[in-house]
């Protein structure tokens, strides 16, 4: 099976830097996403990692230590829009052939003024 | 490109009755999940399917059964209802490995049971 662990919330002010980490254990890791899911809709993609480093999209960073079993989300210049459940999840190779996906519980980001 | 459709989008039930969620994707994905989002509880693997004809278990079966007749449609199908199946279920494609593999979402079937 796999555990991820992720913090269940956070708040940050707008125009700051938010990070929100996640650590997991699992075998046959096959990649690791982040998912934004605004209250009441559906999560929408943010970023993957498969190999170790940071990646980098717009005002969202995604980092990964395969070693570690880390990532984290980096959120610059934020704004209130970004208030939002972050989900952490991590994809696992089975033998069958499978691409399953595994989520956390999300972080719940609160942006204050 | 309508991606994934998912109806009902809320569906009140009696204990003991059954249903079915429906679940269309227009992308030629051969993954499909059904996922159960109970409040800060994160999501949940309900079933899954490789491809037409292939379903299997995922993390919290029980209750519920699958069919991938076609790559377009993958059912939900609740039997005798309880109230611990109280949820949001959402489904979910992708094309596999390849770049990035993201899971595309519906847009989510809000289901109570009482």
């Amino acid at each position: 099976g796999q555990n991820i662990d992720q913090p269940t919330e956070m708040t940050a002010t707008e125009g700051a830097i938010v990070q929100i980490n996640c650590t997991y254990q699992t075998s046959g890791f096959n990649g690791l996403f982040w998912y934004q899911q605004h209250a009441g809709e559906a999560p929408t993609f943010l970023s993957y990692n498969v190999l170790d480093g940071l990646e980098e999209k717009g005002r969202f960073s995604s980092f990964l230590s395969r070693s570690k079993g880390y990532s984290y989300l980096l959120l610059k210049e934020l704004q209130m829009k970004d208030s939002a459940s972050y989900l952490c999840a991590v994809r696992d190779h089975s033998g069958a052939g499978s691409y399953q996906l595994t989520f956390g519980k999300g972080t719940k980001l609160s942006v204050i003024p | 490109n309508a991606g994934v459709t998912q109806t009902p989008k809320f569906r009140i039930l009696k204990i003991g009755q059954s249903m079915t969620l429906q679940c269309a994707q227009d992308m030629n994905h051969n993954y499909m999940y059904w996922y159960r989002q109970d409040p800060g509880m994160g999501l949940k693997l309900i079933y899954y399917s490789v491809g037409a004809g292939i379903t299997d278990k995922g993390e919290v079966p029980n209750g519920y059964n699958v069919s991938r007749s076609t790559t377009e449609d993958f059912p939900l199908r609740l039997e005798l209802a309880a109230p611990s199946q109280t949820s949001v279920y959402f489904c979910a494609s992708t094309n596999g490995g390849g770049a990035t593999g993201e899971l595309f979402f519906g847009e989510g079937s809000r289901l109570t049971v009482l």
